[in-house]
């Protein structure tokens, strides 16, 4: 009920090509579904975010689609920059007013970008 | 920079022994969560404090303790440590609760059982 499975393991794309990660969710509590970026040696960072009530979000090259019925949701980063090889988490939670956002990680995906 | 400090940034310790790990949260922030990171587990959740209270507890083994104290800061402390206690050590800390509030991750504690 807590997982979120995320694929692929890794991704290898070409500078300016098209990169999409997929996660999916089992927990329905869920209402907050952030990807977090993670250079090496660095902690993970806030890259995009959206709720369930909407379908897409988008900021800039990245874009969040998300499939409520589904339970899926997906990270697209349109032309790809060698500066965004990193490792990319979806993450989901259920926040509480009175406490935090406690996140499940996914596996993380291996992104490298070629020049 | 997110803006939380964890010290130390490497340990390398032996079996058996203890260590505590030290977490400044974000100015104003009144969560902190601490995680494991490890090749076979990924982002694990730990522990959560909300203003000097325990509010939630992930896989968090019970050698492992934690707390948060009046001024905000949090130590998360590890004891008989196993080789397999290697790990990273990430300290996050966010505003309050809500859908929506960002956690902050800090870089990290490298920790090496030998």
């Amino acid at each position: 009920q807590q997982q979120v499975k995320q694929s692929p393991q890794s991704l290898i794309v070409q500078k300016g090509g098209i990169s999409i990660i997929n996660c999916a969710y089992e927990n329905t509590a869920f209402d907050y579904f952030p990807w977090y970026q993670q250079f090496p040696g660095k902690g993970p960072a806030l890259l995009i975010a959206i709720r369930p009530d909407v379908s897409e979000k988008k900021e800039g090259r990245f874009t969040i689609s998300f499939n409520k019925s589904a339970k899926q949701f997906s990270l697209h980063i349109m032309d790809s920059q060698p500066g965004d090889s990193a490792t990319y988490f979806c993450a989901a939670t259920r926040a509480r007013e009175t406490s935090g956002s406690r996140l499940t990680f996914g596996e993380g995906t291996q992104l490298t970008v070629n020049p | 920079d997110s803006g939380v400090t964890q010290t130390p940034k490497h340990l390398i310790t032996a079996t058996g022994q203890r260590v505590t790990l030290r977490c400044s949260p974000r100015s104003g922030d009144l969560s902190v969560y601490w995680y494991q990171q490890s090749l076979d587990q990924g982002l694990q959740f730990l522990i959560q404090y909300y203003n000097g209270e325990e509010r939630a507890k992930g896989n968090i083994l019970e050698r492992f303790s934690a707390q948060q104290f009046p001024d905000l800061h949090s130590e998360l402390n590890l004891s008989s440590l196993e080789l397999g206690d290697s790990a990273l050590y990430f300290c996050a800390s966010s505003v309050r609760g809500g859908s929506g509030n960002t956690i902050y991750f800090g870089e990290g504690s490298w920790l090496t059982v030998v």
